[in-house]
């Protein structure tokens, strides 16, 4: 059974780092495209960064220079490092294991819970 | 960056009903386009994918279509526990977006 667990959210002040995990089972992390996705109290969806099997990354534009995505292959864990935070960073985020189809990715297969992120002083 | 947007909001509706909501692209984005339910409190689950295709174990009375720029999310007939967030996504090119949410209630 997939399961995708996230933890390293909590209170963080405004400029400080904060590292989220995502403890996969199931399947190997390192031979498929996973992502951050985060979402605001009260608001929508809003993707942070994939990386893909072969260790190609991408993010957003809100969090480039500032968060990286990597992951560690022998504890099948995906990562979000997130620097210079911001009160505009507070979030749920989400990690997802990406679906591919034809070089593509149609969409988000499996979710984790979440992890609370707060940025405030 | 690709812009979706959602159509209505919001809307109500009752058990038994069809209820369809619409998702815009800002540019062609061919049929890369991914359906999601949210509950409160939850991750969210896929849907659709590449437009119209089913994820597996999502009911049947979930369908969708469309291609370019404009989608649809037909819900054939309401169940109770439809009542939900929809979100479209876009997977046709970085950065990855989302449109801003439909939130189906009871009526």
């Amino acid at each position: 059974e997939v399961q995708l667990v996230e933890s390293g959210g909590g209170l963080i002040q405004p400029g400080g780092s904060l590292r989220l995990s995502c403890a996969a089972s199931g399947f190997t992390v390192n031979s498929n495209y996973m992502s951050w996705v985060r979402q605001a109290p009260g608001k929508g969806l809003e993707w942070v960064s994939v990386i893909y099997s072969g260790g190609e990354t991408y993010y957003a534009d809100s969090v480039k220079g500032r968060f990286t995505i990597s992951r560690d292959n022998s504890k099948n864990t995906l990562y979000l490092q997130m620097n210079s935070l911001r009160a505009e960073d507070t979030a749920v985020y989400f990690c997802a294991r990406d679906a591919p189809w034809g070089g593509q990715l149609v969409g988000k297969e499996y979710w984790g819970q979440g992890t609370l992120v707060t940025v405030s002083s | 960056d690709i812009q979706m947007t959602q159509s209505p909001s919001s809307v109500s509706a009752s058990v038994g009903d069809r209820v369809t909501i619409t998702c815009r692209a800002s540019q062609d984005i061919n049929s890369w386009l991914a359906w999601y339910q949210q509950k409160p409190g939850k991750a969210p689950n896929l849907l659709i994918y590449v437009a119209s295709s089913l994820q597996s174990g999502v009911p049947s009375r979930f369908s969708g279509s469309g291609s370019g720029t404009d989608f649809t999310l037909t819900i054939s007939s309401l169940q109770p526990e439809d009542f939900a967030t929809y979100y479209c996504q876009q997977a046709n090119s970085f950065p990855v977006t989302f449109g801003q949410g439909t939130k189906l209630e009871i009526k």
